[in-house]
């Protein structure tokens, strides 16, 4: 069935360095590709998503680009700041039948250290 | 605005037993609604989704079923509790606009089947 590969499960960072997240799907029909973040106790926000027909989508310190052919995408977190320490999920879905199908990645758990 | 509500909380309960978990949507109409598991240290893993009353699709076979009686409510039941029904449930909901299907969840439920 379809997968999402999410890597690496863990990453810590120090202050101010970037910190990159990837992920792998398996479904060539997959089109929309949303990030969330959770923090503790907490249910996951979406924090930024791009489509199948961009490549790159960049919001203030936040950035996701996407390669169809290799059927990867990546979120990029630039300057990073304590505030930024939580789980992050990658997903995949295919907004041409609904999109009620999405399937998640792991998660990675995010550390940034002060 | 829109807002999401589950409970309980948290919930403990013993194997065997019966389990109802509710979660209400307030400030839209006719959302698509989401149950979804987080294992500990695990990505979610969706069980159900509803595009309206009535309407159910399960995605995993498991021992849990879900209902939606009302336009924003939808509930997740079990007859029997098993010690793998332990986690963490999350209820989302969406509205699939044009290019994106953001899902918006709940604060959880945190299960413990002892």
């Amino acid at each position: 069935g379809e997968n999402v590969e999410q890597h690496p499960s863990t990453l810590s960072v120090q202050e101010g360095d970037s910190a990159v997240i990837k992920c792998t799907y398996s479904d060539s029909a997959s089109n929309y590709f949303p990030w969330y973040k959770q923090e503790l106790g907490k249910g996951p926000q979406l924090i930024i998503d791009i489509r199948s027909n961009v490549g790159e989508k960049k919001d203030q310190r936040i950035a996701v680009t996407l390669n169809k052919t290799a059927k990867h995408f990546s979120l990029h977190i630039t300057e990073t700041q304590p505030e930024d320490s939580a789980v992050y999920f990658c997903a995949a879905t295919n907004l041409n039948t609904g999109g009620f199908k999405t399937i998640f990645g792991a998660g990675t758990r995010l550390f940034v250290k002060a | 605005s829109q807002t999401i509500h589950q409970w309980p909380a948290t919930l403990v309960q013993p194997v065997g037993s019966p389990l109802s978990l509710e979660c209400t949507v307030e400030g839209t109409s006719n959302p698509n609604l989401y149950w979804y598991r987080q294992a500990a240290g695990r990505g979610l893993q969706l069980l159900f989704y509803s595009v309206g009353i009535g309407q159910i699709s399960s995605e995993v076979p498991q021992n849990l079923s879900a209902s939606r009686p009302q336009d924003r409510q939808f509930i997740l039941s079990s007859k029997k509790l098993l010690l793998s029904d332990s986690g963490f449930y999350l209820c989302a909901w969406s509205v699939l606009t044009s290019g994106r299907n953001e899902q918006f969840f709940g604060p959880g439920t945190r299960l413990t089947v002892l």
